[in-house]
């Protein structure tokens, strides 16, 4: 257990649907990053928070949006669903921005995302 | 932009033997820092190695081991005595080291090693 906490594992809905998907960090960690992994784009950053900011973003489409709460937890929601968005979307979190040069993120075990 | 490429789709190893694993990466920036990442079938990801640009002493971690060459823009990941716990998809990451900034990491696609016993 790496101790970020990813909910659902898996998730199956169909076209023009909405989803969200819940990241619970580390104890202590104050960054949330968000990544999609699909078999041809391979690992895409989408998102990142610090301390409920949103820090940077990514590759990450309009029909999709994120948040961080005061608890420090971390929401990803998909709107409109295509088929193309079917992929394992990972959280990741880290102390700071300087723990990732250090240490890298800490992966929770990604939700597993099916869209028909 | 900074990308990374993993030539080898996949690679195999005989149990007990050494593997390596080739990252090639695009950066204008001096400093940065590059990790190893192996994502087993449990889909977990996992931190195998770093190694900052700065350093010019490869990195080591127990059997794994990395080659990197700053002027080539390569940064390869040795196994040794492969183990077929080892069996994974391996990712190549790199990190930009601008403070403020944002800390994503770029990947490249993987390369699935699979270990044959």
């Amino acid at each position: 257990d790496s101790g970020v906490t990813q909910t659902p594992k898996h998730l199956i809905t169909a076209t023009g649907q909405r989803v969200t998907l819940r990241c619970s960090p580390r104890s202590g960690d104050l960054s949330v990053y968000w990544y999609q992994q699909s078999l041809d784009q391979g690992l895409q950053f989408l998102i990142q928070y610090y301390n409920g900011e949103e820090r940077a973003k990514g590759n990450i489409l309009e029909r999709f949006s994120a948040q961080q709460f005061p608890d420090l937890h971390s929401e990803l929601n998909l709107s409109s669903l295509e088929l193309g968005d079917s992929a394992l979307y990972f959280c990741a979190s880290s102390v700071s921005p300087e723990q990732v040069s250090q240490g890298g993120y800490t992966f929770g075990s990604g939700t597993r995302l099916t869209v028909v | 932009a900074q990308t990374v490429t993993q030539s080898q789709p996949e690679m195999s190893v005989q149990e007990a033997e050494t593997v390596t694993l080739s990252c090639t990466y695009d950066t204008s920036e001096s400093d940065y820092y590059l990790f190893w990442y192996k994502q087993p079938p449990s889909r977990q990801m996992i931190l195998v190695i770093r190694q900052e640009a700065y350093k010019q002493q490869n990195a080591t971690e127990n059997r794994f081991s990395v080659n990197f060459q700053k002027a080539a823009k390569s940064f390869s990941l040795k196994i040794s005595d492969s183990q077929l716990g080892d069996a994974a998809m391996y990712f190549c990451a790199y990190r930009s080291p601008l403070l403020g900034g944002s800390e994503k990491l770029v990947f490249g696609k993987g390369t699935k090693l699979t270990v044959n016993p």
